[in-house]
């Protein structure tokens, strides 16, 4: 059964910060990793995903994986008080079933 | 923008009753899942979907059953509801084309079993 791990549990930074946010999976045949952002009272929203190893960037956020130490982490650069929020890693299954294992989470909180 | 509906947004409920969540998509997505989500456990799948008349069991499906009718609605059913069910639960569809894995998530329903 596929495990995803996230670290830290929360993260408290000044606003202008880069933030980085880690996860680790154990199944290196894995298909894409996802990141997701959940504002409070809200269901999850799709942020970014990377499925070859490298780096990926999309506006402010930049994501970099590495199979062979089944890591992947996102960096948010130049972090806003909106960017406030749980951000979720998820594994999508290997199977063709297109299912998502999910770690528990990071809370963010970006001061002004 | 995906769009997925739930309802009803709170529900309580009494232990030993039947809950049904209820979930709509106008995406024509095929995939829908239902989750739920647990302080310090994460998004966990209870059922899934591949598309009308189709379910599938997830990760932890005892004590649920699910329903896909049509493309668009997918409820999840608690027969005998207890108390250890009380939790977030999201319903999510997916399956484009283009991305497969891609999951849009509704905005949630708080259930309370007392």
């Amino acid at each position: 059964q596929e495990k995803v791990q996230q670290s830290p549990e929360s993260l408290i930074v000044p606003e202008g910060a880069m933030v980085s946010l880690n996860c680790s999976f154990s199944d290196s045949a894995s298909q894409s990793i996802w990141w997701y952002q959940q504002h409070p009272g809200k269901g999850p929203k799709a942020l970014i995903s990377i499925f070859s190893n490298g780096n990926k960037k999309e506006g402010r956020l930049t994501v970099y994986l590495n199979r062979a130490s089944l890591h992947v982490s996102l960096h948010i650069k130049d972090s806003q008080p909106s960017d406030s929020a749980v951000y979720l890693c998820a594994v999508s299954l290997s199977s063709g079933s297109w299912q998502l294992i999910f770690g528990s989470g990071t809370q963010l909180t970006v001061m002004p | 923008e995906a769009a997925v509906t739930q309802s009803p947004r709170n529900k309580v409920a009494v232990t030993g009753g039947k809950v049904t969540l209820s979930c709509n998509q106008t995406n024509n997505h095929n995939n829908m899942y239902w989750y739920r989500q647990d302080t310090g456990h994460g998004l966990r799948l209870i059922h899934y979907s591949y598309g009308a008349g189709s379910t599938e069991k997830g990760d932890i499906p005892d004590g649920y059953k699910a329903s896909r009718p049509s493309q668009e609605n997918f409820s999840l059913i608690l027969e005998l509801a207890t108390p250890s069910q009380t939790s977030v639960y999201f319903c999510a569809s997916g399956g484009d084309r283009e991305n497969q894995d891609t999951q849009y998530f509704g905005p949630g329903t708080r259930l309370l079993v007392l």
